[in-house]
């Protein structure tokens, strides 16, 4: 059974900081992987798709990277500004490719100006 | 444009009462889905449609009725709620079941009495 699990559950770190995300998965059969954002009481936000041949994504300032050897994702956030404050998810679509993601629990992350 | 729109953004309803949610897009996706979410966890997958057809129903309560009028709308019928249905529910919409990336909407808040 897949399960996916991000580390730390909280960040808090001063603007201009550049930090990593990271998210886990227990079986590398995996058809891709996507982040989200969310921000408090609204919908998810998709950030990046990475397909199971991908080693990365970038989009701006985010890059994702994925490792299905050793089970792992990291999302990289360069220069942090307050505006990133959200809670972020990361999300695992299955070999069967079904449509049903395995989320992890989020990393709730804070930016101090 | 990558938008899913959701209405009501809030609904407040009795035990006895039937309302439903909305969910549009736009984007020629064939694959719609209803995601449940509770506070401070991630979202769990209700419902999945894929070419207007119920493809997953993840053991929802039947006082949960989706209905999928054609590829760009959906609807989740709500009937006889109980309190702990109380969440914030989410629609999403891909190019095809477990292909490509996951769209969410802003969700529709709602709260049974």
């Amino acid at each position: 059974k897949q399960e996916v699990t991000q580390i730390p559950a909280a960040l808090s770190v001063p603007e201009g900081e550049n930090l990593v995300l990271n998210c886990s998965f227990t079986d590398s059969a995996i058809y891709n992987l996507q982040w989200f954002r969310q921000d408090p009481g609204k919908g998810l936000t998709s950030l990046l798709l990475i397909q199971s041949s991908q080693r990365e994504q970038t989009s701006g300032r985010l890059n994702a990277s994925l490792d299905k050897s050793s089970g792992r994702s990291t999302l990289y956030i360069a220069a942090s500004q307050p505006g990133d404050s959200a809670t972020y998810l990361c999300a695992v679509n299955p070999l069967s490719n079904t449509g049903k993601l395995i989320f992890g629990q989020g990393t709730t992350l804070q930016v101090k100006p | 444009d990558t938008e899913v729109t959701q209405t009501p953004k809030h609904l407040v309803m009795g035990m006895t009462n039937k309302k439903s949610l909305k969910c549009e897009q736009h984007m020629g996706h064939r694959a719609m889905y209803w995601y449940k979410q509770k506070a401070k966890k991630p979202p769990e997958l209700m419902f999945v449609y894929s070419y207007e057809k119920l493809s997953i129903n993840e053991s929802v309560p039947s006082r949960f009725s989706p209905e999928c009028p054609n590829s760009s709308l959906l609807n989740l019928h709500l009937h006889a709620l109980q309190p702990e249905d109380s969440a914030l529910y989410l629609c999403a919409s891909s190019h095809g079941q477990g292909t490509g990336e996951l769209f969410f909407g802003e969700g529709s808040r709602l709260t049974v009495l």
